[in-house]
């Protein structure tokens, strides 16, 4: 069975720190893929990146960046740089065998 | 333009109660989601559709029924509505059959059951 955990529930920083959400995933198959989404507080979901198993290239986009590392089955995300705008909810979630699954969330608020 | 859409964005409704949600999306895609998210944000896949075929279901009370009449739209029917019912339900679309691309989510319903 696969699973998303998302070991931080909520995190909290200042402006302009840095700030890394953890995921951790769980899955039997070889194929698989990871994603990011974003729930800002006005509710809608957003997709930041996707991830297939075969790709465990870092990936840099602006002041995000993710860290997949198969050995640890880890796929994290790292704001550089941290602002207001980026509070929100951030989902990691995991499809395989045409199933997805969505890790419980991490809330993230950054205060001015 | 809106690439997914749902209808209504709230909805306030008593127990024992029939109602529907519908969802379209305009992005071309084959495959289209139900999605529940309760109180406590935790997000769950309901059913998928892939060209008005259903190929997922998870383990959803038997009161809710999606219909897909075409592969632009997919509607929630809810039966009997009960109080645990009330969360935002997220309609959502991706390309292919298999869930290796990224969902693009409608804008939630907010279902309230009193």
């Amino acid at each position: 069975a696969q699973k998303v955990t998302q070991a931080q529930t909520e995190i909290s920083v200042v402006e302009k720190e840095d700030v890394t959400l953890d995921c951790v995933y769980e899955t039997r198959d070889t194929t698989y893929y990871l994603f990011w989404y974003k729930q800002p507080p006005s509710g809608e979901l957003v997709f930041l990146i996707r991830r297939n198993s075969f790709d465990e290239q870092n990936e840099i986009s602006g002041r995000y960046s993710w860290n997949f590392q198969k050995s640890t089955s880890s796929f994290n995300f790292t704001i550089t740089a941290s602002q207001v705008v980026d509070s929100a909810v951030y989902f990691c979630a995991l499809s395989e065998a045409g199933k997805s699954t969505f890790g419980d969330g991490t809330t993230l608020t950054v205060k001015p | 333009d809106t690439a997914v859409s749902q209808t209504p964005k709230y909805l306030v409704t008593q127990m024992g109660n029939d109602k529907s949600i519908k969802c379209e999306q305009n992005l071309g895609h084959d495959t289209m989601y139900w999605y529940k998210q309760d109180s406590k944000k935790f997000l769950k896949i309901m059913f998928s559709y892939n060209n008005k075929e259903l190929i997922i279901n998870e383990t959803v009370p038997n009161r809710f029924s999606p219909k897909s009449p075409d592969k632009a739209h997919l509607n929630l029917h809810i039966n009997s509505l009960e109080l645990g019912d009330s969360a935002v339900y997220f309609c959502a679309s991706s390309q292919g059959r298999v869930i290796r691309y990224e969902q693009y989510f409608g804008p939630g319903t907010r279902l309230t059951v009193t």
